[in-house]
Order: structure tokens, then C-alpha cells, then sequence
């Protein structure tokens, strides 16, 4: 079974700062791994999706790279704004099925 | 797009009591599926389906029911409510088992 890890589990900084934000799995045989944005009370919005044979993507500001034979991924999100305040959820894709394994999130604070 | 729709928004329960949560999409994602978000414990897979008349269990199905008669629609059926059941759960659906995946606002369910 996929075991998923995320650290930090919390994290704050004052705007400006670039955050990583790093994601670590057991199973290394994954199609894709995505990376979701979860605001309080909302629903989870998809920000970037990184294929097994892909070693990066990247959208704006937020850049996500693929290690995946040592079962790691981290997002970096460059100079860093309060609206960036969310959890941040990894998800590796191990089947064709579309069942995702969550992490359980890293809550990112961001202080103007 | 609607995109992902889910309802209510928020219900109370008695132990015991039943109820239905709606999904709808309308993508026309042939992949669908349920999970439950629980603190500290991330996302977990409740049901999924791949297709019209063909669904399969997730990681934790027991207590609710599922059943998809047409593309848009994946309702999750709660038998008999339980305390245990109280959670928050997001309905999400994906064009192919491997493509980026779109999640619903979600319900919250508290049981007494």
C-alpha cells in the first residue's frame, strides 16, 4: 500500500520567501503524482500534475520536480504572498483507476 | 462548466438515519469517485467508478453504498449513519484513470 509523507506538516514565513514544500512515497511504480491547493473549508483545487517520466513542471510561480525512484516530490513556490496561505496536498497515482493516496498536507501561512 | 457539483453543503444526522450525498459532473468523466477527509488523517477512497454501471470499493467503503446509472451522476448512499461517519467527503471525477482530477466543493457530515 502506498504510504505518503509530507513535510513540514505546518510552515510560516513572511511574504517574499520562497517555499518548499516536500513529498515523500513508498511506492515508486506511479503514473503521475498531482499536487492539490486546499483552502479552509473548500474543496481541493489541482495546481499541477507531473508525469512518471517527467523530472519537473511547472505553472508560474510554482515549480514541482519528480524523483521518482527515490519516491520524492517537492513544490517550490517562488516569492511567496499571503494569498498563498492554503494546505498543500501531494497525490501519487499508483493504478489506471484514477485512486489517488493522499498526504496529509503541509499548512503554509504566509505574513504580509 | 458547472464542473463538479456536490450537495448539500452541510447536513446533520441522528445515529441511524440514512441519507444520500449527490455527485454530479459535467466533463463527461467516465471516472469518478468518493473519499473522506478526516483530521490528521488526510483523504482516503471511500468507492470509485470507472464507467457507467461499474463501480469497485476503495480503502474504507464500509457503511456506504454506490452506484452509477449514468455518466454525471455518482451518489454516495450512507445505510445507517454512525458517529464514525461524521467527516468531511469530496466527490472528484477525471477524463481517463491518469489525467488531472477535479473535486467537488464538498459535504459536511456531522452525525449525532
Amino acid at each position: 500500500k502506498q504510504e505518503v509523507t509530507q513535510i513540514p506538516a505546518a510552515l510560516s514565513v513572511p511574504e517574499g520567501e520562497n517555499l518548499v514544500l516536500n513529498c515523500s512515497f513508498t511506492d515508486s511504480a506511479i503514473y503521475n503524482l498531482q499536487w492539490f491547493r486546499q483552502d479552509p473549508g473548500k474543496g481541493l483545487t489541482s495546481l499541477l500534475l507531473i508525469q512518471s517520466s517527467q523530472r519537473e513542471q511547472t505553472s508560474g510561480r510554482l515549480n514541482a520536480s519528480l524523483d521518482k525512484s527515490s519516491g520524492r516530490s517537492t513544490l517550490y513556490i517562488a516569492a511567496s504572498q499571503p494569498g498563498d496561505s492554503a494546505t498543500y496536498l501531494c497525490a501519487p497515482l499508483t493504478d489506471s483507476w484514477g485512486k489517488l493516496q493522499f498526504g496529509a498536507g503541509t499548512q503554509v501561512v504566509v505574513t504580509p | 462548466n458547472a464542473g463538479v457539483t456536490q450537495t448539500p453543503k452541510f447536513q446533520v444526522l441522528k445515529t441511524g438515519q440514512s441519507m444520500t450525498l449527490q455527485c454530479a459532473q459535467d466533463m463527461n468523466h467516465e471516472y469518478m469517485s468518493w473519499y473522506r477527509q478526516d483530521p490528521g488523517m488526510g483523504l482516503r477512497l471511500i468507492h470509485y467508478s470507472v464507467g457507467a454501471g461499474i463501480t469497485d470499493q476503495g480503502e474504507v467503503p464500509n457503511g456506504y453504498n454506490v452506484s452509477r446509472s449514468t455518466t454525471e451522476d455518482f451518489p454516495l448512499r450512507l445505510l445507517s449513519a454512525a458517529p464514525s461517519q461524521t467527516s468531511v467527503y469530496f466527490c472528484a471525477s477525471t477524463g481517463s484513470g491518469v489525467e488531472t482530477q477535479y473535486f467537488g466543493p464538498g459535504t459536511r457530515l456531522l452525525v449525532l
